[in-house]
């Protein structure tokens, strides 16, 4: 059984560019939820979406959007990127929209110059 | 506001010496309490789900518990291996989606 992958393992991009970053989901799960983890911090949910549609959103401003494809593999973007979005950006995958337990990818290590 | 918080921020442990770790928490309508284990610059790593007071999950020398207001996660005679930040996160909320989650809890073994 593979697990949650994420690529690339880390980024380095300036102030407002933008970027994609990507996640594959552990095989079975069909939902997945993006969350930001700045440093010293707990994760912070982004959005989740189940079934290529959006199924939550936490406190984030629109330039963070995100896409589901059929395998249910998915993407973040974030446009105009700003210093404070350098985080480690966390994908976690779960067998459905309401199931409790959500498995982690590895991250991506996002630095805004 | 839904909210976890996490006690201590940091805890140093000889090797044997067992303790437990905090997790409080305010929230309408708990659907779910989970732990994990966070190795740095690692993702987080899956230990315990729990769903009503008074159940209790065990693995290895972990054991976690929980009440209506909190939730322990006690370390039994810990080991070096088991140093990593441990976090506590909710599911609230009739269709809840999202985890809340503490800061966590850096724990630290030496032998």
């Amino acid at each position: 059984e593979t697990g949650v992958t994420q690529s690339p393992t880390h980024l380095i991009k300036t102030r407002g560019q933008q970027v994609t970053l990507r996640c594959s989901s552990q095989s079975g799960h069909n939902t997945v939820s993006w969350y930001q983890q700045a440093l010293g911090q707990g994760p912070q949910f982004i959005f989740q979406y189940y079934r290529e549609e959006e199924n939550g959103r936490g406190n984030f401003p629109p330039r963070f959007s995100g896409l589901q494809f059929p395998n249910y593999s998915s993407e973040l973007n974030v446009n105009a990127l700003e210093l404070d979005d350098s985080a480690l950006y966390l994908c976690a995958s779960s067998p459905g929209r309401y199931s409790g337990a959500q498995y982690f990818g590895p991250g991506t290590r996002l630095t805004v110059l | 506001e839904d909210q976890v918080t996490q006690s201590p921020e940091a805890l140093r442990l000889q090797e044997g010496e067992s303790s437990s770790l905090n997790c409080s928490y305010t929230v309408s309508g708990l659907r779910g309490l989970f732990w994990y284990r966070q190795d740095p610059g690692k993702g987080p790593e899956f230990l315990f789900t729990l769903y009503s007071a008074g159940e209790e999950k065990e693995k290895e020398r972990l054991k976690a518990t929980l009440t209506k207001k909190e939730s322990f996660l006690h370390i039994t005679a810990p080991k070096p291996e088991d140093s990593a930040t441990y976090l506590c996160a909710v599911q609230v909320g009739q269709a809840g989606t999202a985890l809340i989650f503490g800061k966590g809890t850096t724990l630290s073994v030496s032998s």
